[in-house]
């Protein structure tokens, strides 16, 4: 059981540079989420998504874009990288108060 | 959404029982505690989840008082391996069904040999 994938693991990007964070899952949950991580600031939640067809804004969404074209998908996009997106990644997802997450993507822009 | 309040950072040695409090003051009536942990470099992962009184499963306890303004996690017989960061979470169902999963920064419990 795969639970929730996300690719790449890591990646640098040059500042300006258009970037999609992938993330699937594989369980049929109907909540996703993407959370950014950043030394000393615990998890910050970016966007989320409560069913597929629908997303809405989390604490820290600038920058950021969203889509959820079905159930199994939530792809995350920054459509011009700056050096503060720097951070680590997660993507969740859940049914209930569960929530499993993905092994994260170190994102570096410089 | 209820905010919480933990520990930055608590110490304890292998073997020993560890409580980590959590304040929420505002917890709202459908809201429910749930804890997450986290090791380096890996997502957080569901531990326990309660309402009231008392919850018990194979890894950890959790005990909320009446008023539900507090929450403790309880590890019994902490080893090494449990050194990670604890994050207590308070939401209930948003309208449109999902729950709201908002982390704070989370107690990081360090077990010294």
């Amino acid at each position: 059981i795969a639970g929730i994938t996300q690719a790449p693991t890591s990646q640098i990007l040059a500042a300006g540079r258009r970037m999609t964070l992938r993330c699937t899952q594989d369980m049929r949950h109907n909540a996703m989420y993407w959370y950014r991580q950043d030394l000393g600031l615990g998890l910050r939640l970016i966007h989320y998504s409560n069913t597929a067809g629908t997303t809405g804004k989390g604490e820290v969404p600038d920058g950021y874009s969203v889509s959820r074209a079905n159930t199994d998908d939530f792809p995350l996009t920054l459509a011009s990288a700056v050096p503060s997106q720097t951070s680590v990644y997660f993507c969740a997802s859940s049914e209930g108060a569960e929530a499993f997450f993905g092994q994260g993507t170190r994102l570096t822009v410089v | 959404l209820a905010k919480t309040t933990q520990p930055i950072s608590m110490d304890s040695y292998e073997g020993q029982e560890v409580n980590i409090t959590c304040s929420h003051n505002n917890i709202a009536t459908n809201d429910y505690i749930t804890w997450y942990q986290q090791f380096p470099s890996q997502g957080p992962r569901f531990i326990i989840q309660g309402y009231k009184t008392k919850v018990t499963n194979e890894v950890a306890s959790l005990f909320i008082p009446a008023d539900r303004k507090s929450s403790t996690l309880s590890l019994p017989r902490v080893s090494l391996s449990d050194t990670a960061v604890y994050y207590c979470l308070v939401g209930g169902l948003s309208g449109a069904g999902s729950y709201q999963l908002t982390f704070g920064k989370g107690t990081k419990l360090s077990v010294i040999p």
